[in-house]
């Protein structure tokens, strides 16, 4: 069945360091969606990617979309305590969600 | 315009009882899913509702169902109750689902002792 498995499940970084979290799915998705999820909190969108090869900025944070729409990748540039919390991708597929399982993040101050 | 809301946001019930958990979402949104998050398996589709139909289901047993209003306010229910149920039940608002961006509310935390 359809799975989308995201990499690694946890990170700790040193403030200032970069991040990058990595989404695979089995299949071509339609698009693909990203969220974060602060401890203690819910989900909270972030960025849909659609178009093969895709590349959107958010001020740190640079989302990609791979030429087969089958992954993805979130890298956070020089990362800051406010960036700590799960960050899941949600490959799109039919009209269906398939969450990945989360990278959690932790910055040591 | 006010987020997703669900009721109650905690709740502590012992196995063998049934649970019924309310979201109400976005004013104009017509989809709603429902999440179970535990900290080993992530988020978990249980169903998503749009006017009023199921229109995709998870890989969940029979004892979890839902419901959807015509004021697209959603119900869901777990029957016989089981410790592995504890978890984080979210539910999320979209206009049309169908893969559109989803609007998560802060969630039921549900305790079965």
């Amino acid at each position: 069945g359809q799975q989308v498995m995201q990499i690694p499940q946890y990170q700790h970084v040193q403030e200032g360091e970069d991040f990058t979290t990595y989404c695979n799915s089995s299949t071509t998705l339609s698009n693909i969606q990203w969220y974060k999820q602060r401890p203690g909190g819910h989900p909270v969108f972030l960025i849909q990617l659609v178009k093969s090869g895709e590349v959107k900025k958010q001020k740190r944070l640079t989302f990609q979309f791979g030429e087969a729409k089958k992954n993805s990748s979130l890298h956070i540039t020089a990362t800051q305590t406010t960036d700590v919390g799960t960050y899941f991708c949600a490959g799109v597929t039919g009209n269906q969600f398939y969450f990945g399982t989360g990278t959690s993040l932790t910055v040591i101050p | 315009k006010a987020g997703v809301t669900q009721t109650p946001r905690y709740l502590i019930k012992t196995r063998g009882q049934q649970v019924t958990l309310s979201c109400s979402p976005i004013s104009g949104h017509r989809s709603v899913s429902w999440y179970q998050q535990t900290p080993g398996q992530g988020l978990q589709f249980l169903f998503e509702y749009f006017s009023e139909t199921q229109r995709n289901k998870g890989n969940f047993p029979g004892r979890f169902s839902g419901r959807q209003f015509s004021n697209s306010r959603s119900e869901m229910n777990v029957s016989t109750l089981e410790l592995g149920d504890s978890a984080l039940y979210l539910c999320a608002s979209s206009f049309g689902g169908g893969g559109e961006t989803q609007y998560f509310g802060p969630g039921t935390r549900l305790l079965v002792l």
